[in-house]
């Protein structure tokens, strides 16, 4: 299996741009998570997902940032206008659906590193 | 919500020494406790995890303890090697794994 992948690994926009990142998840998994990390904030949940549907979106921090799945092997996180304050690596993970707690690991893509000047 | 607190922040020493990461929790209602290993530009990995109706785990050098009374939960790591060299992050989680809240991670460097 090739793992998370998540698209492009860098970006580097200006301030005002709309950014799009992607993320495929592992093929069977069907929760998939986005994080963001910042060296002043650290790792935060900004949004996961269960079969497709938005569950908590309590960490998107604030209207400029949207993420949508529209299936089971795609989700996108948008950010439009982009600022210099979302420059940070954002990550995608899934997880498997197994019921049993030997499913519960969540597996990381590399991340996409974003810059906005 | 779940608050998770982590120390010491970095962490030196010394190759062959142990090393200690202690992390403490808020909700009582977490049952799933994973640490994620991170080395230099690379993506968070699952090392240990432990859940709430066990106190202790061991996986070789690496062993996780838990006390729910106290709600705190250690990472040991015994031996330490150069590769071991990463920031470790505790996590907790009162779905099963789903809505994950981390630490703010500790830097450990071990020197040879």
């Amino acid at each position: 299996d090739a793992g998370v992948i998540q698209s492009p690994r860098h970006e580097v926009t200006e301030m005002g741009q709309e950014v799009t990142l992607r993320c495929k998840p592992i093929s069977g998994h069907n929760s998939l998570f986005w994080y963001r990390q910042t060296m002043m904030r650290g790792l935060e949940l900004l949004i996961y997902f269960n079969n497709n549907v938005p569950i908590d979106d309590s960490g998107m921090p604030e209207d400029r940032f949207s993420a949508k799945m529209p299936n089971a092997s795609f989700s996108t996180l948008k950010i439009q206008p982009s600022e210099p304050r979302d420059s940070a690596v954002y990550f995608c993970a899934s997880r498997h659906p197994g019921a049993g707690w030997a499913y519960n690991e969540q597996f990381f893509g590399p991340g996409t590193r974003l810059t906005v000047l | 919500g779940e608050n998770v607190e982590q120390h010491p922040s970095t962490l030196s020493v010394q190759e062959g020494d142990s090393a200690v990461i202690k992390c403490t929790y808020s909700d009582s209602a977490s049952n799933y406790f994973p640490w994620y290993k991170q080395e230099l530009g690379k993506r968070p990995q699952l090392i240990i995890d432990i859940r709430s109706n066990v106190g202790e785990k061991k996986d070789q050098r690496i062993a996780v303890t838990l006390n729910k009374t106290a709600k705190h939960f250690s990472l040991h790591i015994t031996e330490t090697q150069p590769e071991d060299s990463a920031v470790y992050f505790c996590a907790a989680s009162a779905e099963y794994g789903n809505k994950l809240v981390f630490g703010a991670g500790t830097i450990l460097r071990v020197k040879s």
